[in-house]
């Protein structure tokens, strides 16, 4: 079946770096991507999100990538705060009006 | 107002028991779902549900059933429990159309744990 998945299971950053998280995904027909944050004890938070006619979109201190001809997303955090530490999921919709999720990265913040 | 609310927030239980875990969404959604969330974190989606239709994944075991009397709530419900339907699940909604998707908003979950 289709699938999304992620390059690195944990990633590790000095604090005041930036941060890039990478997400592989399989389904050709996903139009809508969504990078998710979860923080230990609670529901994943939404962060941004870009649609298939966009390459790039920004946020506050967030960044994220998309390649489609490689199939690729990646998320970029400006300025990496120990806030920032959490588990970040990238996701899809297509066709199959459902939201599938990615394995997961762990993002830990160093003092 | 919580936009997206699950109760319990914990459950324990024993084995062969039959449970449910309510969900509502305040957001005027017409999508909602059920997740499930393992140990190594992994999200699996179990369900997605709107006025239309019904998707269930083909490896959820038919032990688990939605239930969603309106548009606002779907709720969960498992029977004969076993160990391994201990994980954390969690419900969602979102909008869908045509080019107008929307994010998912997520509840805060309930952990469930199968003695």
């Amino acid at each position: 079946g289709e699938s999304v998945g992620l390059h690195l299971p944990t990633l590790s950053v000095q604090e005041g770096d930036n941060s890039i998280i990478n997400c592989a995904y399989s389904n050709s027909a996903s139009d809508y991507f969504i990078w998710y944050k979860q923080e230990s004890g609670k529901g994943p938070q939404f962060i941004i999100d870009i649609r298939s006619n966009m390459d790039k979109r920004q946020g506050q201190r967030v960044t994220v990538l998309l390649n489609k001809t490689v199939k690729h997303l990646s998320l970029q955090i400006a300025a990496t705060q120990p806030g920032d530490s959490a588990v970040y999921f990238c996701a899809e919709t297509g066709s199959a009006r459902q939201l599938t999720f990615g394995s997961g990265t762990q993002l830990t913040v160093l003092p | 107002d919580t936009a997206v609310s699950q109760t319990p927030k914990y459950l324990v239980t024993q084995m062969g028991n039959d449970k449910s875990i309510k969900c509502e969404q305040n957001l005027g959604h017409d999508t909602m779902y059920w997740y499930k969330q393992d140990s190594k974190k992994f999200l699996k989606i179990m369900f997605s549900y709107n006025n239309k239709e019904l998707i269930i994944n083909e490896t959820v075991p038919n032990r688990f059933s939605p239930k969603s009397p309106d548009k606002a709530h779907l709720n969960l419900h498992i029977n004969s429990l076993e160990l391994g339907d201990s994980a954390v699940y969690f419900c969602a909604s979102s909008q869908l159309g045509q080019g107008m998707n929307t994010e998912a908003f997520f509840g805060q979950g309930t952990r469930l744990t199968v003695v």
